[in-house]
């Protein structure tokens, strides 16, 4: 696709509940990222993926998230028994190879636990 | 204290000030980022910088490694140019690292 695509763009859950979120990346893009941006907070780094290596997970804040990618794919971040603390815009990046060669957000999923 | 700081928070120009945002950070870096998200919540990437300065437009981003700070400066400051600027950097790990750690964001405001 012409650019990043997240959806749903909104989102309102109960807690207690699961929620996937999906990012389709640019085509071609080998590299894809998932940030998380709580109201008031600057954006925290959460998953990387690139091609088939194994993910870079360390900054998913607990067990209770997960997110998978099949090769150069689409992505779902899944989060299990949400809490209110999840509530936050999750955004997802994507890049033709590193940072180094530049990256194109998506537009975010904004999630709201009540 | 968060291993990335920017000041001031907040910023109100009038139209034709030029602008100066600034990035602080404490750790080693493989390289820093300047991004711009717009009131709808969008977010571009201006600057990608490990050494020197860049230039794009009205937009001139520098950054001095041993002082590990950055600034980001607008000249001749436009309306459009209102949105949360974003410092972020890559910490510099065996490897290398994609992991971006962000400030919490200078919100821009320029009135005409």
């Amino acid at each position: 696709g012409a650019g990043v695509s997240q959806s749903p763009s909104n989102k309102v859950t109960e807690k207690g509940k699961d929620v996937e979120l999906r990012c389709d990346p640019i085509s071609g893009h080998t590299a894809l990222y998932w940030y998380r941006q709580r109201l008031g907070q600057g954006l925290e780094f959460l998953i990387y993926f690139q091609g088939n290596s194994a993910p870079d997970k360390s900054g998913l804040p607990s067990d209770r998230f997960s997110a998978e990618r099949t090769g150069e794919s689409v992505s779902t971040l899944t989060i299990q028994r949400t809490q209110q603390e999840d509530s936050a815009v999750y955004l997802c990046a994507s890049s033709s190879g590193t940072l180094y060669y530049g990256y194109t957000f998506g537009s975010g999923t904004r999630l709201t636990v009540v | 204290k968060n291993e990335v700081e920017q000041s001031p928070q907040n910023l109100t120009a009038q139209e034709g000030e030029f602008i100066t945002i600034n990035c602080s950070y404490s750790v080693g870096i493989s390289a820093l980022h300047w991004l711009q998200q717009h009131p709808g919540g969008g977010i571009v990437s201006l600057f990608m910088l490990s050494s020197g300065k860049k230039k794009h437009g009205r937009l001139i981003a520098t950054i001095n490694i041993q002082e590990k700070h950055s600034s980001l400066h607008i000249t001749a400051s436009h309306p459009r140019d209102s949105a949360v600027y974003i410092c972020a950097v890559n910490p510099r790990t065996q490897g290398g690292s994609e992991k971006l750690v962000f400030g919490k964001g200078t919100k821009l405001t320029v009135n005409p």
